[in-house]
């Protein structure tokens, strides 16, 4: 059974550093793009970016480039998103997903879930 | 930037069809996915490459899309079906947006 555990709520005040993860098991973590996805409370789902685990490339919408680095290490099949510096604005639920391609060119979607983490910024 | 656009809200009575429209610029010449995101949960693929189900998705939920508009579909609705749909396309071969969302009540 393919599974994206990532880790536990974290409460930071602003101009604090976090790295949250996401743990892949189930599948061949290398093999498949993971994505970033963030939900502000009471607010719609916002593409962040995704990377390949093989090659650590990574995309980011132009809306989050600069804004948070997404990273990975494939040695233990976790993917990472993390901030320099918090901003209030940053609280959010951040979720990952794996991304399946379809090999014939016919589109790609998020087809598994992490359980999402709260971030919570206030000082 | 590419954006989807989606009706904030579409009311359905069980047993009825409800349809949730996503629009976006030439939408129909990418795939479009749908989620389903109930509260205090992770989304859930409903929809793939306009049309398809992934195993485990009821019969009701269907799918198509066609010149600037994807349309989600449900079908003999329930009541377990009231939640927040999301649709997502790729606005180009790297990135990715997702709609505005849609609450469905099922009154």
């Amino acid at each position: 059974e393919v599974q994206l555990v990532q880790s536990g709520a974290e409460v930071r005040k602003p101009g604090e550093s976090l790295k949250i993860s996401c743990k892949g098991s189930g599948h061949n973590f290398a093999s498949f793009w993971i994505g970033w996805v963030r939900q502000m409370p009471g607010k719609g789902l916002e593409w962040m970016g995704i990377i390949d685990p093989s090659d650590s490339d990574t995309i980011y919408s132009p809306s989050f480039q600069g804004q948070v680095t997404i990273s990975v290490d494939k040695s233990i099949g976790t993917a990472y998103l993390q901030w320099s510096s918090l901003k209030a604005s940053d609280t959010a639920m951040y979720y990952c997903a794996r991304l399946w391609i379809d090999p014939w060119g016919l589109g790609s979607y998020f087809d598994h879930w992490g359980q999402g983490t709260l971030v919570t910024v206030s000082s | 930037s590419y954006e989807l656009t989606q009706p904030p809200s579409v009311s359905v009575s069980p047993g009825q069809t409800a349809s949730i429209t996503c629009s976006g610029e030439k939408l129909g010449y990418k795939y479009t996915c749908w989620y389903q995101q109930k509260p205090g949960q992770s989304p859930v693929l409903v929809i793939y490459q306009d049309t398809k189900r992934p195993s485990g998705i009821p019969e009701r939920f269907s799918g198509s899309n066609s010149g600037n508009t994807a349309t989600l579909t449900i079908s003999g609705t329930q009541a377990m079906d009231e939640a927040d749909y999301y649709c997502q396309a790729w606005n180009n071969t790297t990135t990715s947006v997702f709609g505005t969302g849609t609450k469905v009540t099922v009154l």
